[in-house]
């Protein structure tokens, strides 16, 4: 039973498609976060969303757009895709504020692929 | 000066060997702060969180030294299972809860 799952684990698109990744958490946790990890390895937080509100937006280009239309949920669409934007992207969430530890649980990864 | 800084390694040890990875951070106002696993190709996991009074479970140890806003981990007698990358993770709540992730150690063990 998948705590945090996102779809799809893979995608290989063109530069100028427009994609989306989807992510649900079954942990009843009030936060979530869309991380991306590029070549380097190097895991970069991209947005943040509490209970359906944006908390953080982390300068990333207007091409991205995550929606969360419940507290479960958190979307990433991404238009106009660039090469750039080859990277792995994490989903996470965390229950956050007095006796919480703040830990992250992950999804497995959605590989994005720009040709 | 980056948030989280890490040596990226990678250190090559062999079975059986003590590794040491060290984290110094910049915000003296970060709250929490942890040691994240991630396997290759896989997700980052949760290894343990760190206290000034120190974190100890089985062969790993955590330390952390708010003076100086430095964090270790130590791993003790390497098994080849241990070869991954160890992220650096420090949680701040200034302008808002923030988890920052260090860019990683990558640590090989071989046989």
């Amino acid at each position: 039973d998948t705590a945090v799952s996102q779809t799809p684990k893979y995608l290989v698109t063109q530069m100028g498609n427009d994609k989306s990744i989807k992510c649900e958490q079954n942990l009843g946790h009030d936060t979530m976060y869309w991380y991306k990890q590029d070549s380097k390895k190097f895991l970069k937080i991209m947005f943040s969303y509490n209970n359906k509100e944006l908390i953080i937006n982390e300068t990333v280009p207007n091409r991205f757009s995550p929606k969360s239309p419940d507290k479960a949920h958190l979307n990433l669409h991404i238009n106009s895709l660039e090469l750039g934007d080859s990277a792995v992207y994490f989903c996470a969430s965390s229950q956050e504020g007095q006796g919480y530890s703040g830990e992250l649980f992950f999804g497995e990864g959605s590989r994005l692929t720009v040709l | 000066r980056k948030e989280v800084e890490q040596d990226p390694g990678p250190f090559n040890v062999p079975e059986g060997a003590t590794v040491a990875f060290n984290c110094t951070y910049s915000n003296s106002a970060s709250q929490s702060f942890f040691w994240y696993r991630q396997d290759c190709r896989k997700e980052p996991k949760l290894l343990m969180s760190v206290y000034s009074s120190g974190n100890e479970d089985g062969r790993f140890t955590a330390q952390l030294n708010r003076a100086s806003q430095y964090i270790s981990l130590l791993i003790r007698d390497s098994k080849l299972s241990d070869s991954a990358t160890y992220l650096c993770v420090v949680i701040s709540n200034t302008g808002g809860f923030k988890t920052i992730f260090g860019a990683g150690t990558r640590l090989f063990v071989k046989a």
